[in-house]
């Protein structure tokens, strides 16, 4: 089945710096790619997604990257605010069917 | 509109019994899928239904089950009950099952066996 790893499990970043959480999955067939928020006691919350016809997506602050050939795809958070604290999941999928979630990165942003 | 609600938001229960777990979709959406998050961890595919059949099933014991409603709701049923078990159930659902289409999640279900 799909495996993915994601990095770094957890991170820390100065408010207004850049964040950049990365994750590589196994299953070539995967075609969907969203990133979760979740904060603490909520439900997750989708924040971006990219299909696999395209190679970065972007939405003001926040950029998504996908690697088909290297199976990767990356989580780029610019001018970062407190508000962006939370632990955030990649996820692979065909569609939107049996999401395989990474093990989740807490990003912290110190004022 | 109400977006993905499910019942009850906390529930204790002891080894070896049983418990239900209920979903209602956004209004429109067929699909449901069930996750199990462990704490700490990020959540893991139980179950997706789509127009009332099963999907897909994730790598979880006979023990758990589900069904899907003629209005599209979901329940989610876990015998026998476990001390591992104790986690977060979500429920998500979407328009149609495999399409380019977010997932919504519902706010979960804390389950604490005890």
């Amino acid at each position: 089945g799909e495996n993915v790893e994601q990095h770094p499990s957890t991170l820390s970043v100065q408010e207004g710096d850049s964040a950049v959480i990365k994750c590589t999955y196994s299953d070539s067939a995967s075609n969907y790619f969203p990133w979760y928020k979740q904060e603490l006691g909520k439900r997750p919350q989708l924040i971006i997604d990219i299909r696999s016809n395209v190679g970065e997506k972007k939405d003001q602050r926040i950029a998504v990257t996908l690697n088909k050939t290297a199976k990767h795809f990356s989580l780029h958070i610019t001018e970062t605010q407190p508000e962006d604290s939370a632990v955030y999941f990649c996820a692979s999928g065909f569609g939107n069917e049996k999401l395989t979630f990474g093990t989740g990165t807490r990003l912290t942003i110190i004022p | 509109d109400a977006g993905v609600t499910q019942s009850p938001t906390h529930l204790i229960k002891t080894r070896g019994q049983q418990v239900t777990l209920r979903c209602s979709p956004i209004s429109g959406h067929k699909s449901v899928s069930w996750y199990q998050q462990v704490l700490g961890q990020g959540p893991q595919f139980i179950f997706q239904y789509y127009e009332k059949e099963e999907r897909g099933r994730g790598n979880f014991p006979d023990r758990f089950s589900a069904r899907q409603f003629p209005n599209y709701s979901s329940e989610l049923n876990v015998n026998a009950l476990l001390l591992g078990d104790s986690a977060l159930y979500l429920c998500a659902s979407s328009l149609v099952g495999g399409g380019n289409t977010e997932a919504f999640f519902g706010q979960g279900t804390r389950l604490t066996v005890v």
